[in-house]
């Protein structure tokens, strides 16, 4: 299967910081790459959809000041929580669209951020 | 509006055969995806099911009924490496392959 790597693995930061975490299709393009948030024991959320060459599409709720996202190239997109806070705490994973049909979502190994 | 349902939590045997159920109420369908997530760590492709019946995998099998709004995912000869977390979910309509995830369900395997 298509590989998507991401990085860093985790993240502890101090309150008001901000942090990048990077997702890399490494063996394929990518136009479009996924945003989601995990909190314990709970389902992946989509914060947004990353498009390359064009502004990310926002989920309804999510601040896109907060969480600014940069699809630099077809195979990087960038997640900055800006001016990090306690409650941003939480398991972030990226995505993207691979195999023959682009029809399967391949996650990154996921981005633990803690805030202090 | 968007809902879908799975069970919280399911205990089951090692070697044993359990089935997971998912049903899914969405403003179009393009698809159901299977996959599988460890604590901590990120998800895994299972199965893809867009058109009606059983797609078998190993020891893996997944059903959809698109009439339904129905999917299943079976697991047979249980190893206790399968306790994880599953999580269906369903692929919009459009060209951006968005998925929308249900809650997840629990399954721990027991010896």
């Amino acid at each position: 299967g298509a590989v998507v790597s991401q990085h860093p693995s985790r993240v502890i930061c101090k309150s008001g910081t901000s942090v990048k975490i990077e997702c890399r299709s490494l063996d394929f393009q990518a136009t479009t790459m996924f945003w989601y948030r995990q909190f314990p024991k709970q389902s992946l959320m989509l914060m947004a959809t990353s498009n390359e060459g064009s502004k990310a599409t926002y989920e309804q709720g999510v601040e896109k000041d907060k969480f600014l996202i940069n699809h630099a190239s077809l195979t990087l997109s960038t997640l900055t929580v800006t001016s990090a806070h306690p409650e941003d705490s939480s398991f972030y994973i990226c995505s993207a669209p691979g195999g023959e049909a682009k029809n399967i979502q391949y996650f990154g190994a996921g981005t633990r951020l803690s805030v202090l | 509006g968007q809902n879908i349902d799975q069970p919280t939590e399911m205990t089951a045997t090692e070697g044993a055969i359990v089935q997971i159920n998912c049903t899914y109420q969405t403003s179009g369908f393009n698809g159901l995806f299977w996959y599988q997530q460890h604590a901590g760590e990120a998800p895994t492709f299972l199965s893809y099911n867009v058109l009606d019946g059983l797609e078998e995998k190993g020891r893996f099998s997944s059903f959809l009924s698109r009439s339904k709004g129905y999917s299943y995912l079976l697991l047979k000869e249980l190893q206790m490496k399968d306790s994880a977390s599953y999580l269906c979910a369903v692929r919009a309509p459009g060209g951006y392959n968005k998925l929308i995830f249900g809650a997840g369900t629990r399954l721990a395997v027991h010896p």
